[in-house]
């Protein structure tokens, strides 16, 4: 369960603020990834990286934007143009050498926008 | 891109019985297929995965089907317990190279009936 942490856990935004989600491994792990989990939905893409200084849109990245500045940091804003950003955030990481792709995940965020 | 669904979306069964969650995949060339468990609350966490190149893998009372022909695989359960009772998620990734990314089915609601 160790080496990828967030934090905040809980986290309350009015209505029209930015907010931003940190996350930090030590697992010396190249690939970084936010997930965004809604009741029924399961885990959708938001944003990845593969490498430092460099990351791409999933499958929502409307609203959210990321950035890569050291390996072990991949902090998520959830912006004021994502119109439902009450969720659960996860985070997660992977290696990127020889043919594993195992994710590991920190123990999530859940923003409620009052 | 690769779209995996996931069947069915709640499970319930009785405690000694059997649970099998099902998936199918678009993407011929996904070649790697991971199960995760999320228990209330809780990060999820891989419990099981298979690659493209074998067709059934076990772990205990885990096992992983993969039919690469029709493009799906399948989690077993046997003689289930409560503690098995969470929201199981499959998944499918091409691995390697850059496509590290993995897409989710909605998940499994499984409940184990003592």
């Amino acid at each position: 369960d160790g080496g990828i942490t967030q934090s905040p856990k809980y986290l309350f935004r009015k209505e029209g603020q930015n907010v931003t989600l940190s996350c930090e491994q030590n697992l010396n792990h190249d690939a970084m990834y936010w997930y965004r989990q809604d009741p029924g939905q399961g885990l959708r893409l938001i944003y990845y990286s593969q490498i430092v200084n460099d990351f791409q849109k999933g499958d929502i990245a409307e609203g959210y934007s990321v950035s890569r500045e050291k390996k072990e940091s991949f902090p998520l804003t959830v912006t004021s143009a994502q119109k439902n950003p009450t969720a659960f955030y996860l985070c997660a990481s992977s290696s990127t050498s020889g043919r594993i792709n195992e994710q590991f995940f920190g123990p999530g965020t859940r923003l409620t926008v009052l | 891109g690769e779209n995996v669904e996931q069947h069915p979306s709640t499970l319930s069964v009785q405690e000694g019985d059997s649970a099998v969650i099902k998936c199918t995949y678009s993407d011929s060339a996904s070649n790697y297929f991971p199960w995760y468990k999320q228990e209330l609350g809780k990060r999820p966490q891989l419990i099981i995965d298979i690659r493209s190149n074998v067709g059934e893998k076990k772990d205990q009372r885990i096992a992983v089907t993969l039919n690469k022909t029709a493009k799906h695989f399948s989690l077993h359960i046997t003689e289930t317990q409560p503690e098995d009772s969470a929201v199981y998620f499959c998944a499918a990734s091409k691995g390697g190279g850059s496509n590290y990314k993995l897409t989710f089915g909605k998940g499994t609601l499984l409940t184990v009936n003592p």
